[in-house]
């Protein structure tokens, strides 16, 4: 069974550009969790989707960024006109169901906006 | 959410057991204790978790405080792969729906080999 994968771990961004991050939840997961680690920071919740569904989206910032989980395909961060303060890793994470004790995080993508 | 707190560093050697604590006053009674685990340039790992009893699995051990109020993650015979962030976390085990991990800044586990 894979683990949690996100891609593209890396990606290079200029100013204003758009940033779309994708992540592919466990097999039979279907939860999903955004988080976003800042430089030297701990991690902070963006958001919670489920199949079609957003959840609880507390940690997104107002502007610019959006998150989907579609019934098909994996879920998608979006970064729209990015700033310099949007460099950080982002971490995707799923559980199986909404009680799931344990989450389980992919390897994260991290962002670099020149 | 209920506030931890966590020594930012600590360093142990190799092979020694490394005793990890986590202060949790403010704890309430359905409120599970969890530790996650972020090794250089990975995404955090699950650890361990309990409620009230000392729990152990084959990564780690928790012993928790009788009064809940505190805990210790226990890595019996530490190695090099062990040297991580650890961050200990409580989620409300009686909420419905599902939660965020909330994570403070945890402690920087150094190994000396």
């Amino acid at each position: 069974n894979a683990g949690v994968m996100q891609n593209p771990r890396h990606l290079v961004r200029r100013r204003g550009q758009e940033a779309r991050l994708r992540c592919s939840p466990m097999k039979g997961h279907s939860h999903v969790y955004w988080y976003r680690q800042l430089p030297e920071e701990g991690l902070k919740f963006m958001v919670y989707l489920q199949k079609e569904n957003i959840i609880d989206e507390s940690g997104m910032p107002k502007e610019r960024f959006s998150a989907e989980f579609p019934k098909e395909g994996p879920s998608i961060l979006r970064i729209q006109q990015v700033v310099r303060g949007d460099s950080a890793a982002y971490f995707c994470a799923s559980s199986p169901r909404q009680d799931q004790e344990t989450q389980y995080f992919g390897p994260g993508t991290r962002l670099l906006v020149l | 959410d209920a506030k931890t707190t966590q020594p930012n560093s600590m360093e142990s050697n190799e092979e020694e057991p490394v005793h990890l604590p986590c202060n949790h006053s403010t704890i309430s009674g359905t409120d599970y204790i969890h530790w996650y685990r972020q090794l250089p340039s990975q995404g955090p790992e699950y650890v361990i978790h309990g409620l009230t009893s000392n729990v152990n699995n084959r990564m780690a051990s928790l012993a928790i405080a009788e009064d809940r109020k505190s805990s210790t993650l226990i890595l019996h015979r530490a190695t090099l792969r062990d040297a991580a962030v650890y961050y200990c976390i409580l989620r409300d085990g009686f909420r419905q729906g599902a939660q965020k991990l909330v994570f403070g800044q945890g402690t920087r586990l150094t190994i000396n080999p």
